[in-house]
């Protein structure tokens, strides 16, 4: 099984509709992460959080919001999407220390009409 | 800000090698990271440097020099499945990372 996992994998939603994407992991990690990527771009980090307690903006938070329900669980959401948030969005987490890797789930394609 | 610069496209044939580089400026810095992707598909782990050097891991290596901002990855005996795009990270020093754009690399027969 996969340890970071996302869903839904693929969305298509309409202008000002509100959407959630969730991410789940068992690597048992505290710091967990939102990323969306467009082409050209790169990733760029939306929210994260290094614990359950702890939420941190991004580079480009403006339009998302967070949920950290659990160690385990951490939420997107697009609470009025618009068509310039159409991107692939990855979830990641990681350990402690500063080289550990960040390890990234499957993705979800979001596409706003 | 972040600055973080890499090459967008690279063309290299079957079993030759391939040098991607990338040239940063950040406000802090604990590390420099490469991943792999693959066309829809999320990043993978490659290597990590904190320290001046290379480091090398099978076919391929990795080189940071901190006083110039500059790291490279070496993609020796290319195959077909290195085809992918190259992500350069850097670690701020508050356990976040800011990526580069992204070094597409196809490889030819």
């Amino acid at each position: 099984d996969a340890d970071v996992t996302q869903t839904p994998r693929n969305r298509i939603t309409k202008t000002g509709k509100r959407i959630m994407l969730e991410c789940s992991q068992t690597k048992g990690h505290d710091r967990m992460y939102w990323y969306r990527q467009d082409p050209g771009l790169g990733l760029r980090l939306i929210y994260y959080s290094f614990d359950v307690k702890d939420i941190n903006k991004g580079e480009i938070s403006d339009g998302y919001s967070v949920s950290r329900q659990a160690q385990a669980k951490f939420s997107l959401s697009l609470e009025s999407a618009i068509p310039n948030q159409t991107a692939l969005y990855f979830c990641a987490t990681s350990g402690l220390r500063e080289a550990d890797e960040q390890f990234f789930g499957p993705g979800t394609r979001l596409t706003v009409l | 800000g972040q600055n973080i610069d890499q090459p967008t496209e690279m063309t290299a044939t079957e079993g030759a090698i391939v040098q991607i580089n990338c040239t940063y400026q950040t406000s802090g810095f604990n590390g420099l990271f490469w991943y792999q992707q693959h066309a829809g598909e999320a990043p993978t782990f490659l290597s990590y440097n904190v320290l001046d050097g290379l480091e090398e891991k099978g076919r391929f290596s990795s080189f940071l020099s901190r006083s110039k901002g500059y790291s490279y990855l070496l993609l020796k005996e290319l195959q077909m499945k290195d085809s992918a795009s190259y992500l350069c990270a850097v670690n701020d020093g508050d356990y976040k990372l800011s990526f580069g754009a992204g070094t597409t690399v196809t490889v030819r027969a």
